[in-house]
């Protein structure tokens, strides 16, 4: 069975602080595909980036970075120099291989950012 | 803004009526999903529809059903309401079966109370 499992359920930052929000992944599948999104106070979900299994290069987007371990079976999320506009309910999934169907979503982190 | 619609955006209905929720998926999508999303939870797959069929389900009673139309926009219905089925419904689509095409891009939600 797939599971996410997100351990921080809220984290509270003052801005320009860096936070990291963890997930932690089980899956038997050899090939998958690991997501986040956001979810601001609107309730609609905002695709930030998809990561397939045999890449496991980090990456970076502005001031977001994505830490992809298959050893340790996480996919955490970095945000550098954090603003209040980054303030959401944040959404690690997973998703088996091509042509199955659904995300599995861990249960969120819940960001704040005090100005 | 990813250009999936849901409407209506808010219902209030009461238990033991029926209720239909729609989608209209982003253009060029062909699979559209369905996902319920209970307060502070993360979303659960209900059910994906792909050129019109079913194509995958997750654990819901069959009082949810769906359809899926030729201009891939989606339909979710709901007979016989419960308590506990008051939730944020959110419809995801995306190019289905066509590699590195997967990812799901979510509208804005349906937010259902059950009286």
């Amino acid at each position: 069975a797939q599971k996410v499992t997100q351990a921080q359920t809220e984290i509270s930052v003052v801005e320009k602080e860096d936070v990291t929000l963890d997930c932690v992944y089980e899956t038997r599948d050899t090939t998958y595909y690991l997501f986040w999104y956001k979810q601001p106070p609107s309730g609609e979900l905002v695709f930030l980036i998809r990561r397939n299994s045999f890449d496991e290069q980090n990456e970076i987007s502005g001031r977001y970075s994505w830490n992809f371990q298959k050893s340790t079976s996480s996919f955490n999320f970095t945000i550098t120099a954090s603003q209040v506009v980054d303030s959401a309910v944040y959404f690690c999934a997973l998703k088996g291989p091509g042509g199955s169907e659904k995300l599995v979503f861990g249960k969120g982190t819940k960001l704040t950012v005090n100005p | 803004e990813t250009g999936v619609t849901q409407s209506p955006t808010h219902l209030i209905k009461t238990r033991g009526q029926q209720v239909t929720l729609r989608c209209s998926s982003q253009s060029g999508h062909n699979t559209v999903s369905w996902y319920q999303q209970a307060l502070g939870q993360g979303p659960q797959f209900i059910f994906q529809y792909y050129r019109e069929e079913e194509n995958g389900r997750g654990n819901f009673p069959p009082r949810f059903s769906g359809l899926q139309f030729p201009n891939y926009s989606s339909e979710l219905n709901v007979n016989a309401l419960e308590l506990d089925d008051s939730a944020l419904y959110l419809c995801a689509s995306s190019a289905g079966q066509i590699q590195y095409q997967e990812t799901q891009y979510f509208g804005p939600g349906t937010r259902l109370l059950v009286l």
